[in-house]
């Protein structure tokens, strides 16, 4: 069965420090990874995904993910945090062969400390 | 660029009224989807239909009905309301065996309020 593990709920960095998600998943067969990003009473919206190909893949809003097979992981990182990136993140995962199902994470909400 | 559209945004209803939250998508996506949101517990599933004419239950289904109306819009109706049910709801589309990857699009949520 498919799962996904998100390690933190909260996670506070400094504006321009180092954001890193963790995601670890767990998949029967290849999966399709994606994160979404939500900010305050929206919607997620598609930050990146991984379906095939390039393992790291880039994203909106200067970040990007790396899918480790190995380790089953897809952490999201990005360079230099920015104010406007704090919000809730999410990873989810989809089996490539075309099912509905979609596994979603609990969430890490990222706060940006000045 | 309308996506994935939902009625209302907010709504407060009393314990046993009935309503229905309105979803529409312009993305001609086959497969469509309710979802619901409560504080760490992530995005739970309601209800999907992978294709126009079909519905199946997902991980939460008790209390809510759902109607694929066609192509383009899916319901959920909730008979009768309990405070179990406040939440907030979001509606979503995406388009499966096609080049875009089982990417999933949602809309911008149902905040909801039973008392």
């Amino acid at each position: 069965a498919q799962s996904v593990t998100q390690l933190g709920s909260h996670v506070s960095v400094s504006e321009g420090a180092l954001v890193l998600l963790r995601c670890n998943y767990s998949s029967s067969v290849p999966p399709y990874l994606f994160w979404y990003v939500q900010y305050p009473n929206q919607g997620l919206q598609l930050l990146l995904k991984y379906t095939t190909g390039a393992t790291l893949v880039k994203g909106i809003n200067g970040f990007e993910a790396e899918f480790k097979k190995s380790e089953t992981s897809f952490h999201l990182t990005k360079p230099s945090a920015h104010m406007s990136d704090a919000a809730e993140y999410f990873c989810a995962v989809s089996e490539v062969a075309g099912t509905y199902k979609y596994i979603f994470g609990t969430g890490t909400r990222l706060k940006v400390l000045a | 660029n309308a996506g994935v559209t939902q009625t209302p945004k907010f709504q407060v209803l009393k314990t046993g009224q009935s309503m229905t939250l309105q979803c529409a998508q312009d993305m001609n996506h086959n497969s469509m989807y309710w979802y619901r949101q409560d504080p760490g517990m992530g995005l739970r599933l309601i209800y999907y239909s992978a294709s126009e004419g079909t519905t199946d239950k997902g991980e939460v289904p008790n209390g809510y009905n759902v109607s694929r109306l066609n192509k383009r819009e899916f319901s959920l109706r909730l008979e009768s309301a309990a405070p179990s049910q406040t939440s907030v709801y979001f509606c979503a589309s995406s388009a499966i065996g096609t080049g875009d990857g089982n990417t999933i699009y949602f809309g911008e949520g149902s905040w909801l309020t039973v008392v």
